[in-house]
């Protein structure tokens, strides 16, 4: 059964550090992987999309690495700040056009003061 | 870029009622459309999406429905809620590049009294 798993299953940080999110997947065949960042009450929003042969990507201060040999992501934030603070989901794929795309539950992230 | 419009964002209604949810896009055409149900802890589980007006494609058995009658309109309907059917939904579309991202509408959640 094609799952994603996403850890921790929440975060609390201070503001100006660093933290890194957790993906497992199963999905198989694997297409690509996304991360996407929803804030309370809105819909959720792309940061990174990476296929099969890419290890690393980046989108200003996110940071997602991608080990496609033993099926794990993850999602680095740097200098952390308050708008940070949202549900950071994790999205895999195994067709084209996102017809068969698997979610995480997420990792609800709070950054404090 | 597409941009989603979903309306309303918040919408409180009783067991039995029927529902109407509409979705339209700007700034795309011939999108690949989503319906979306988000439960509290849970990953998105993909309700309906189509890939052209009048096409639709169910991915699990319920009382909800789905049309498409323009090519950017999305409607979610229910001729009878359920309790169960409270939750945030979210209509999303994909865009002409191969791999683009899901672009999320805002959401409405929903609450069946």
């Amino acid at each position: 059964k094609n799952q994603v798993e996403q850890s921790p299953q929440s975060l609390i940080i201070l503001e100006g550090k660093n933290c890194t999110l957790q993906c497992n997947y199963t999905v198989s065949p694997f297409s690509n992987l996304r991360w996407y960042k929803q804030d309370t009450g809105r819909g959720p929003v792309s940061l990174t999309i990476m296929t099969f042969s890419e290890n690393t990507k980046s989108n200003g201060r996110y940071t997602a690495t991608l080990d496609a040999d033993t099926k794990q992501s993850s999602l680095h934030i740097t200098a952390s700040q308050l708008s940070d603070s949202a549900s950071y989901i994790c999205v895999v794929s195994d067709e084209e056009y996102g017809n068969k795309l698997v979610f995480g539950a997420g990792t609800i992230l709070r950054v404090k003061s | 870029s597409q941009t989603i419009h979903q309306w309303p964002a918040t919408l409180v209604q009783p067991v039995g009622s029927p529902l109407s949810l509409e979705c339209t896009v700007e700034g795309t055409s011939n999108p690949n459309l989503y319906w979306y149900r988000q439960a509290a802890g849970r990953g998105l589980q993909l309700l309906f999406y189509s890939v052209g007006i009048g096409q639709i494609s169910s991915e699990v058995p319920q009382n909800l429905s789905a049309s498409r009658p323009q090519d950017r309109q999305f409607i979610l309907s229910s001729k009878k809620l359920l309790l169960s059917d409270s939750g945030f939904y979210l209509c999303a579309c994909t865009g002409e590049i191969y791999n683009s991202p899901l672009h999320f509408g805002n959401g409405t959640r929903l609450t069946v009294t």
